[in-house]
């Protein structure tokens, strides 16, 4: 069965620096997202992105994120100067579709972030 | 805003009927989910309703839909040890825009032998 993968499982890193976190969704999914959860917490929307741009994002998807799909396969969530309140796990999801029955969003295994 | 809430915690035995509660806020939501997280792994969907249902069977799991009340329910039957796991129910509005999913909190269900 097809599944959504995400590349690295862990990742550790010192505050201020850039991390990249990779996805591949499903291979014939048009949509894509990331949330985050931080420890304890719920799960909260970050940003989706459909055609090359970005559809929707919350308020926490601020200037320090950027998204990108350099290719065919991956679609990436950037952080550009990591802080201590971004240690979480990182989720990717995508859906085929954005309405209807084809928006189910599968998700990835996630990435745990802890920044120190 | 959009709010999904659940209990924490849930312990049953082993072959008992597990039911998890969830309720929310937004009356536009258009699909209703349930996901499984099994400890260090990811969001599995389990199980899905539209909003129009009020009711939806998948073999063990029993889903329930009271729009009047916001109220979303997931019965597992004869539940097991494998079932133990947290349990995330989701709210999707889908009305014209790409639509982003507001979950609960999670339930924690225990399962004893």
């Amino acid at each position: 069965e097809p599944e959504v993968t995400q590349t690295p499982s862990h990742q550790v890193t010192q505050m201020g620096q850039e991390v990249i976190l990779r996805c591949v969704p499903i291979s014939n999914h048009l949509y894509f997202y990331w949330y985050r959860q931080i420890l304890g917490q719920k799960v909260e929307f970050l940003v989706s992105f459909y055609n090359n741009e970005i559809s929707e994002k919350s308020e926490i998807f601020d200037d320090q994120f950027s998204v990108e799909r350099p290719d065919g396969s991956n679609f990436t969530l950037k952080i550009r100067s990591t802080k201590l309140e971004d240690s979480a796990m990182y989720f990717c999801a995508s859906s085929e579709a954005g309405q209807g029955f084809q928006e189910t969003q599968y998700f990835g295994p996630g990435t745990r972030l802890l920044v120190l | 805003g959009e709010d999904v809430e659940q209990s924490l915690f849930l312990s049953v035995r082993e072959g008992d009927s597990s039911v998890i509660n969830c309720t929310y806020t937004d009356s536009s939501s258009t699909y209703l989910y349930w996901y499984k997280q099994e400890p260090g792994a990811g969001l599995q969907l389990l199980t899905y309703i539209f909003s129009n249902m009020d009711m939806k069977q998948d073999q063990r799991l029993t889903v329930l839909l009271n729009k009047k009340d916001k109220h979303l329910s997931l019965r597992i039957a004869d539940t097991q040890t494998g079932d133990s796991a947290i349990y995330f129910c989701a709210e999707g509005n889908y009305g014209g825009s790409q639509g982003n999913l507001i979950f609960g909190k999670g339930t924690k269900l225990s399962v004893k032998p």
